[in-house]
């Protein structure tokens, strides 16, 4: 089956940039998408496409996918970003949809 | 505003059934494509099945397909998820999931339904 990788944990300090990336082979013809789940909430879609931000969702997240990797960048983190990030996409096929494990960004 | 309300988790035994539902409003339900996501308690998110618009497309997890069917009634503007032959690794958080752009990738959640398998 299909799968999408992620480091477990990324941690910065308020100010520092944040990288998350996350790889699969598919991921050089299908895009990547990107999830915030802050504890007890649902996740919220902080990236589609590999690149474009929703409404709303703040300019010093961005997306970028070279090859099998995609990467998610926190310019400027805040301790409000404090979360459980999570990448998804579909295999090659497009009959699979997966997430990444996730992966958890400690901002102190 | 797109709000996606699901119902229908609780306890249930090894082996047993239970619908879950989710109703949808804010957005033109026939044409959007629909997911189910769960989360086990303290663990990451999968994805577990989507339907196209017209109900013409279903996609399933090999962790749940043969178990679970995934329907929709866009008069009702109504998701469904018939879950069968339940297994303990089944408890999870199940989220509803509006698709973007006219695929199934989740734009929008809701806030989830607690499905528990035990004896």
């Amino acid at each position: 089956s299909y799968e999408l990788t992620q480091p477990p944990s990324v941690s910065v300090s308020p100010g520092q940039t944040a990288r998350i990336t996350c790889s699969g082979d598919a991921l050089p013809k299908k895009y990547a998408y990107w999830y915030q789940q802050k504890s007890g909430q649902a996740p919220v879609l902080v990236i589609y496409e590999d690149s474009t931000r929703p409404s709303g969702i703040p300019e010093r997240f961005s997306g970028s996918s070279s090859g099998t990797m995609a990467t998610l960048t926190i310019s400027g983190a805040q301790v409000e970003d404090e979360a459980d990030y999570y990448c998804f996409s579909g295999d090659s096929s497009g009959n699979h949809r997966v997430f990444g494990g996730g992966t958890k960004l400690t901002v102190l | 505003e797109v709000q996606l309300l699901e119902s229908g988790g609780g306890l249930v035994q090894p082996g047993g059934s239970l619908r879950l539902s989710c109703a949808a409003s804010g957005f033109t339900f026939s044409t959007s494509a629909m997911s189910w996501v769960r989360q086990a308690p303290g663990r990451g998110l999968e994805w577990v099945s989507g339907v196209s618009g017209g109900e013409t497309t279903t996609f399933y997890a090999d962790s749940v397909k043969g178990r679970f069917t995934i329907s929709r009634d866009n008069s009702k503007n109504t998701l469904y998820l018939q879950m069968n032959s339940l297994r303990a690794e089944d408890t999870a958080v199940y989220y509803c999931a509006k698709g973007g752009g006219g695929n199934f990738y989740p734009s929008y959640w809701g806030q989830g339904t607690l499905v528990s398998v035990s004896s």
